[in-house]
């Protein structure tokens, strides 16, 4: 079974531009969750999709956002890019939300703002 | 607000060694999960080992094993027989069983080397 897969894998804008992340979960997951990995701030929860429903969503500007597909795929934007958005975007899949479905990492995609 | 704490930013172990990886957390919950996370150089990040809260019995898998101290909020992984390949970035963290929030709270992580 493929694992999680995210695309681009690196990516660069500028400052200003907005961008999109595209997750695709493990075949048969139905819950998405997105975080945010850089070295000041560690691994932070961005939000979580199920059955594309926004169920929880993390300490972020509006800026940030996302969405998921009736196929569980999800996207996230962010919007007027800051350097500070500079990082390591992570999503993970698990079968649902439940706190017994273990959550499988994909690859990230590393954002770079210039 | 629940916060996980890893004291040790980097370890090092000689090859087929023991080192154990400290973590302690921050929670006014009863149920939770606590998890081992590897981070390999570029690559996509892998659960080592997980403990549920209510279970006494110290999770192990394989060389992988924890200490779960709930009285104290510790949980710490031990690695034993370090091979090359457990060099990585290991985030310890936690997941509150009730409510609707299933998300991940990590660590800061700590990377560990290990020596030929």
């Amino acid at each position: 079974k493929a694992g999680v897969t995210q695309t681009p894998r690196y990516l660069i804008k500028t400052r200003g531009q907005q961008v999109t992340l595209s997750c695709s979960p493990i075949s048969g997951h139905r819950s998405v969750s997105w975080y945010q990995q850089t070295p000041g701030q560690g691994l932070q929860f961005l939000f979580e999709y199920f059955s594309e429903t926004q169920r929880n969503k993390g300490n972020f500007p509006g800026r940030f956002s996302g969405r998921q597909f009736s196929n569980s795929r999800s996207e996230m934007n962010v919007s007027t890019l800051e350097l500070g958005d500079s990082a390591l975007y992570l999503c993970a899949s698990s079968l649902a939300p439940g706190i017994t479905y273990e959550q499988f990492f994909g690859p990230g995609t590393r954002l770079t703002v210039l | 607000a629940q916060t996980v704490t890893q004291s040790q930013p980097e370890m090092s172990v000689q090859e087929a060694e023991t080192v154990t990886l400290s973590c302690t957390y921050d929670t006014s919950e009863s149920d939770y999960y606590l998890f081992w996370y590897k981070q390999p150089p570029s690559r996509q990040m892998i659960l080592v080992i997980r403990q549920e809260a209510y279970k006494q019995q110290n999770a192990t898998e394989n060389r992988f094993s924890v200490n779960f101290q709930k009285a104290a909020k510790s949980f710490s992984l031990k690695i034993s027989d370090s091979q090359l390949g457990d060099a990585a970035m290991y985030f310890c963290a936690y997941r509150k069983s009730g409510g609707s929030n299933y998300k991940l709270t990590f660590g800061k992580g700590t990377l560990l080397t290990v020596n030929p």
